[in-house]
């Protein structure tokens, strides 16, 4: 099955950490750019981050700069979500997805979403 | 930041007839390259956004061909020719002409 699976969300107090994971199976990220778009409760989608497939580029919201920061791991077949500093504004259900048309948007498959709830 | 407005918020459709959503950006989103970078999604109760529209006009793989998204510069439209059950959900439309991405606020399209 072809997919994006997202891990890692939970709970944490504000000021905490948290690492989101983003998994590919039976899809490659190969010559794509991939991205973090969140969805706070019961509000629209925001756009977070990408990362390219090499990793030689990385983008921020300004809401998240400084705070989030992307990584791959060794095969590049993982991509993490580095979430420091957190703030209850940053509750929300956060997507990764694969863009195949390098960082303009087009984000072919999405992931299941994992839930970050940031309280106290 | 490039703002992205939709209208209506929400949408009561009859099935079988067709719907109109309008999209409208603050700024052109025409890249030097010729492509406008305009997209559509959908998110459906419960599920993730899916892929609909991308570049003003395509449709996504395994979109039925009563989608279809039209436009220029800054005005878009997304239409269904006939609506059906399955369509329920929230359509956004989104720039990707330059970071950071935004998305309009939404349209949800629910059954009369």
């Amino acid at each position: 099955q072809v997919q994006l699976v997202e891990s890692g969300g939970g709970l944490v107090e504000p000021g905490g950490s948290l690492r989101l994971s983003c998994a590919a199976s039976n899809l490659s990220f190969r010559d794509s750019y991939v991205n973090w778009i969140r969805q706070a409760p019961g509000k629209g989608l925001e756009w977070v981050s990408y990362i390219t497939d090499s990793g030689s580029a990385m983008k921020y919201a300004d809401s998240v700069k400084g705070r989030f920061t992307l990584s791959w791991d060794n095969a590049k077949t993982s991509l993490f979500l580095q979430m420091n500093s957190l703030r209850a504004e940053d509750t929300a259900v956060y997507y990764c997805a694969r863009d195949r048309r390098r960082g303009y948007g087009v984000f072919d498959y999405w992931g299941q979403g994992a839930l970050v709830t940031v309280s106290s | 930041d490039i703002v992205m407005t939709q209208s209506p918020l929400s949408l009561p459709v009859t099935p079988g007839e067709p719907a109109s959503i309008s999209c409208r950006s603050s700024q052109s989103l025409l890249h030097s390259n010729g492509n406008t970078y305009l997209h559509w999604y959908l998110q459906k109760p419960g599920q993730s956004p899916q892929l609909l529209i991308y570049l003003v006009s395509n449709r996504a793989s395994g979109v039925p061909d009563r989608f279809s998204g039209s436009g220029s510069g800054t005005d878009f439209t997304l239409k269904i020719s006939r609506v059906e059950a399955e369509d329920v959900g929230v359509y956004y439309c989104m720039q990707g002409l330059q970071t950071p991405l935004t998305f309009g606020g939404g349209t949800k399209v629910e059954m009369k």
